[in-house]
């Protein structure tokens, strides 16, 4: 089936450092990848959408600055929180449809800390 | 604007029986889709079940089943047979058609015991 990598799973970061996370589809073409951002024991908060080669579209009151998208490629989508805060410190997942991929795949996530 | 709700923040089943987790869904769309996705603890997000609006028949996939009443707007998910690795969040979703996103509800922590 398909499959989506996201690295890293874990990251600790010092405040005001950048972060990049990177999703890959390893056996598909992903047209379209979106990003989402989980608080604990909430649910997912869909961030952005891109499609590859262009820009991202960022849902209302999600900060297009801080957190960049880029979907260079067909296999690969990165999401960079620059200057991170600790208000940052979240669940990150990605997920990706295309070609030869119905549904949805995710991710495995990426816990981001922030201190 | 979609929306999806779960009102069951937690739920409790004994091994081997089977649960219901409820979903209700407002939508304007005439063609939609509705998702089940299994959270356990470590964080992935796994597919189980899709239903259409169009289908005419009730998805199931091995143990899962989702018993749609479309003119209810309810998508609940059956589990039978629960087991022990069936303790996870469980997220409901509906897919925008004419934006290719999803849009989730709050969950349902699903307790599995023996």
């Amino acid at each position: 089936g398909a499959v989506v990598s996201q690295h890293p799973s874990r990251v600790i970061c010092k405040s005001g450092t950048s972060v990049k996370i990177e999703c890959r589809s390893l056996d598909f073409q992903a047209t379209t990848m979106f990003w989402y951002r989980q608080f604990p024991k909430k649910s997912l908060m869909l961030m952005a959408t891109s499609n590859e080669g262009s820009k991202a579209t960022y849902e209302q009151g999600v900060e297009k600055d801080k957190f960049l998208i880029n979907h260079a490629s067909l296999t690969l989508s990165t999401l960079t929180v620059t200057s991170a805060h600790p208000e940052d410190s979240s669940f990150y997942i990605c997920s990706a449809n295309g070609q030869g991929n119905y549904g949805y795949t995710f991710g495995s996530g990426t816990r981001l800390t922030v201190v | 604007a979609q929306k999806i709700t779960q009102t069951q923040p937690g739920m409790f089943v004994q091994e081997k029986e089977a649960v219901t987790l409820d979903c209700t869904y407002d939508t304007s769309d005439p063609s939609y889709g509705l998702f089940w996705y299994k959270q356990p603890s470590s964080g992935e997000m796994i597919f189980l079940i899709y239903q259409g609006s169009y289908d005419q028949q009730n998805a199931t996939e091995g143990r899962y089943s989702l018993n749609f009443q479309k003119a209810r707007k309810s998508a609940n998910l059956v589990i039978s047979a629960s087991q022990l690795g069936d303790s996870a969040m469980y997220f409901c979703a509906i897919e925008n058609s004419g934006y290719s996103t999803l849009t989730f509800g709050k969950g349902t922590m699903l307790l599995v015991s023996p």
